[in-house]
């Protein structure tokens, strides 16, 4: 099993540039999430999912938005990428969302200039 | 006030010392708790989960305190390899996504 990947590993955009992080688990979970880590804070949810075709906004949803079309799958895409959007993007994923643990990817490090 | 705050550390200890980090989370309602380890430029990984009575894995005790609002982490005879970051998270609600990380402590084990 890989758990949870997450691809690219590092990306650098300029303001204004768009993208898109893929997430992938073959842990067959039903629960993921998005969250981004800035020094000093804790990680923070942008948007997560509780299915395949079901999204819902976490603390921190705007500018971003997301799709699960596919069960294993979770894609977190940028529109127009802005500085304050610099961060380290975590995929996790989980089996039913009714608050056991929480499987993190290997992060995603986005630099926008 | 933040909902989930740490010891902001760093803490810096030699080998085979005893480190206790605290946390304080500010939803009463709070349903589960947990410590997570996160190193450095890596992934958050689940160290263990709290109980209400306390429990213990090898060198690490967890203990909670719902009236007080506050979980703590005991690791006894550091090692080298201890040196990380230690997240404290809530599930202020039922689900995952009610998931509160704290900022986060860092531990330096030195030799």
């Amino acid at each position: 099993n890989a758990g949870v990947t997450q691809t690219p590993k590092f990306r650098v955009l300029k303001t204004g540039q768009s993208m898109t992080l893929l997430c992938a688990q073959d842990m067959n979970h039903e629960y993921m999430y998005w969250y981004r880590q800035d020094p000093g804070m804790g990680l923070r949810l942008i948007h997560y999912s509780v299915g395949e075709g079901t999204t819902a906004k976490g603390e921190v949803p705007d500018g971003y938005n997301v799709s699960r079309l596919k069960k294993q799958n979770f894609l977190l895409g940028l529109e127009s990428a802005a500085p304050s959007q610099t961060s380290v993007y975590f995929c996790a994923s989980s089996y039913s969302g009714k608050g056991e643990t929480q499987y993190f990817g290997p992060g995603t490090r986005l630099l926008v200039l | 006030r933040k909902e989930v705050e740490q010891d902001p550390g760093p803490f810096n200890v030699p080998e085979g010392a005893t480190v206790a980090f605290n946390c304080t989370y500010s939803n009463s309602a709070s349903q589960s708790f947990f410590w997570y380890r996160q190193d450095c430029r890596k992934e958050p990984k689940l160290l263990m989960s709290v109980y209400s009575s306390g429990n213990e894995d090898g060198r690490f005790t967890a203990q909670l305190n719902r009236a007080s609002q506050y979980i703590s982490l005991l690791i006894r005879d550091s090692k080298l390899s201890d040196s990380a970051t230690y997240l404290c998270v809530v599930n202020m609600g039922n689900y995952g996504q009610n998931f509160v990380f704290g900022p986060g402590t860092r531990l330096s084990v030195l030799p």
